[in-house]
C-alpha cells in the first residue's frame, strides 16, 4: 500500500526568507509524487509533479520541489516566501502500477505560516 | 476554460437522510474522482469512474455510490447519512491515458450532518 507523510504539522517562515515543507513516501514501484494547496475554505490547486526525468521540478508561484528516490523524500521550496503563500499544503502520491485506477494518496497537510 | 465545478457548495442535512452531489469535469477531461476531506485530515480516496465505470473505489461503505453519465459529470450518493459524513467532498478532473496526468480539484461541497 502507498503512503505519505508530511512529519511537520506547522512551518513558520518569515517573509523573504526560504521555505521547505517536508514529504517523504512510499510505495511499491516508481513514485508518481504531488503536491497541492489549499487556501482556507476552498479547494485544492495543483502546485507541481514529479513523473519522471529531472529530480528538481519546477512549479507554480515560484515553488520547486525536490525528488530523492534514496531518502524517498519529496520536499517542497521556495526560495523567498511571500505572506501570501500561506496556506495548507499536501504532498501526494499515485502508484502508477496500482489497481487503485487514479487514487491519490495524501499527507496530512502541514500548515505554512509566512510573517511579515 | 472553466475548471472543475461542483454543486451544490454547502448543505446542511440530518443523519439518516440522504445527500446528491454534483460535478462538472474540465472540458475535455473523462475521468472523474470523488474525495472526503474530513476537518483537519488530507483527502481521502473515494471512488474514480471513466467511460461510465467505476475504475476505483477506496475504503469506503456501501451507502456511498457514484455514477458519471455519458457527458462525464458525475455524482456522489450519500446514504442513511452519519455526523462522522461531515466533511468537505472533492471532486476531480482529469485526462486518461496516462497516470502521470494531473488531477484537477475542484472548490468542492461542503457537507454538514446534524
Amino acid at each position: 500500500a502507498q503512503s505519505v507523510a508530511q512529519p511537520e504539522d506547522q512551518v513558520n517562515v518569515a517573509e523573504g526568507n526560504p521555505l521547505t515543507v517536508k514529504c517523504t513516501y512510499s510505495v511499491s514501484g516508481n513514485p508518481y509524487l504531488f503536491w497541492y494547496v489549499q487556501y482556507p475554505n476552498r479547494g485544492l490547486q495543483f502546485l507541481l509533479k514529479y513523473i519522471t526525468g529531472d529530480n528538481l521540478v519546477k512549479g507554480s508561484y515560484g515553488f520547486e520541489a525536490e525528488f530523492n528516490k534514496s531518502q524517498t523524500s519529496f520536499h517542497l521550496k521556495k526560495p523567498s516566501a511571500l505572506v501570501s503563500d500561506s496556506a495548507l499544503y499536501f504532498c501526494a502520491v499515485r502508484d502508477p502500477y496500482g489497481n487503485a485506477g487514479n487514487m491519490l494518496t495524501f499527507g496530512g497537510g502541514t500548515r505554512l505560516m509566512v510573517k511579515p | 476554460d472553466a475548471g472543475v465545478t461542483q454543486s451544490p457548495t454547502h448543505l446542511i442535512k440530518t443523519r439518516g437522510q440522504h445527500v446528491t452531489l454534483r460535478c462538472s469535469p474540465i472540458s475535455g477531461h473523462k475521468s472523474v474522482s470523488w474525495y472526503q476531506q474530513v476537518l483537519g485530515q488530507g483527502p481521502q480516496f473515494i471512488f474514480q469512474y471513466y467511460e461510465k465505470e467505476e475504475r476505483g473505489r477506496g475504503n469506503f461503505p456501501d451507502r456511498f455510490s457514484a455514477r458519471q453519465f455519458p457527458n462525464y459529470s458525475s455524482e456522489l450518493n450519500v446514504n442513511a447519512l452519519l455526523l462522522g459524513d461531515s466533511a468537505l467532498y472533492l471532486c476531480a478532473s482529469s485526462l486518461v491515458g496516462s497516470s502521470g496526468n494531473t488531477i484537477y480539484f475542484g472548490e468542492g461541497s461542503w457537507l454538514t450532518v446534524v
